[in-house]
């Protein structure tokens, strides 16, 4: 267990609906990204929260949005959904070091099939 | 821009050791990674270096790193079929404010057999 839990672990729903995915970061860490993995693309940036306020944005459709509460956790909404957006949504979750280094911790993933 | 490259697959003889290369494109990394991805499982760090190193070893790990070229290599000794896995490189690359995020490569899927 990483310490990051993701909900839910499978998902399957339709073309044009919405779905939420939902994040706990690990204690204490502030930072939360997600990222999106599918087989032709790799593994996509999303967007990334630090303290309830976005950081950076990366390939994030306009049909999918994030926020991080203020108890730190995270939730991705992704809507009108299309056999596209069929993949692996991680979360990870990041807190600062005295090195430097950014070391991310994943979670399990929320696995979605769009039909 | 921002990009990390890497082969997709390599596949090596039980105790034997395996050679993972990486490029990445932007020179300002401050830091660069290995994670691990085993099956149905999240990304695990397995380990990282500092862009000012040229080396780092950890075990049966060992990281080069050629700034100059901008490779990064990831060396497994005595390759177990326990390391059967998909590995990534990642970049870390800075946003003013002193906020970076990871770009990671496609991931390299080691297989290990007998």
């Amino acid at each position: 267990d990483s310490g990051v839990t993701q909900t839910p672990k499978h998902l399957i729903t339709a073309t044009g609906q919405r779905v939420t995915l939902r994040c706990s970061p690990r204690s204490g860490d502030l930072s939360v990204y997600w990222y999106q993995q599918s087989l032709d693309q790799g593994l996509q940036f999303l967007i990334q929260y630090y303290n309830g306020e976005e950081r950076a944005k990366g390939n994030i459709l306009e049909r999918f949005s994030a926020q991080q509460f203020p108890d730190l956790h995270s939730e991705l909404n992704l809507s009108s959904l299309e056999l596209g957006d069929s993949a692996l949504y991680f979360c990870a979750s990041s807190a600062p070091r005295v090195s430097g280094a950014n070391v991310l911790t994943f979670g399990a993933g929320s696995r979605l099939t769009v039909l | 821009g921002e990009d990390v490259e890497q082969s997709l697959f390599l596949s090596v003889r039980e105790g034997d050791s395996s050679v993972i290369n990486c490029t990445y494109t932007d020179s300002s990394s401050t830091y660069l990674y290995w994670y691990k991805q085993e099956p149905g499982a999240g990304l695990q760090l397995l380990t990282y270096i500092f862009s000012n190193m040229d080396m780092k070893q950890d075990q049966r790990l060992t990281v080069l790193l050629n700034k100059k070229d901008k490779h990064l290599s990831l060396r497994i000794a005595d390759t177990q079929t326990g390391d059967s896995a998909i590995y990534f490189c990642a970049e870390s690359t800075m946003f003013s404010g002193g906020y970076n995020k990871l770009i990671f490569g496609a991931g390299t899927r080691l297989a290990v057999h007998p």
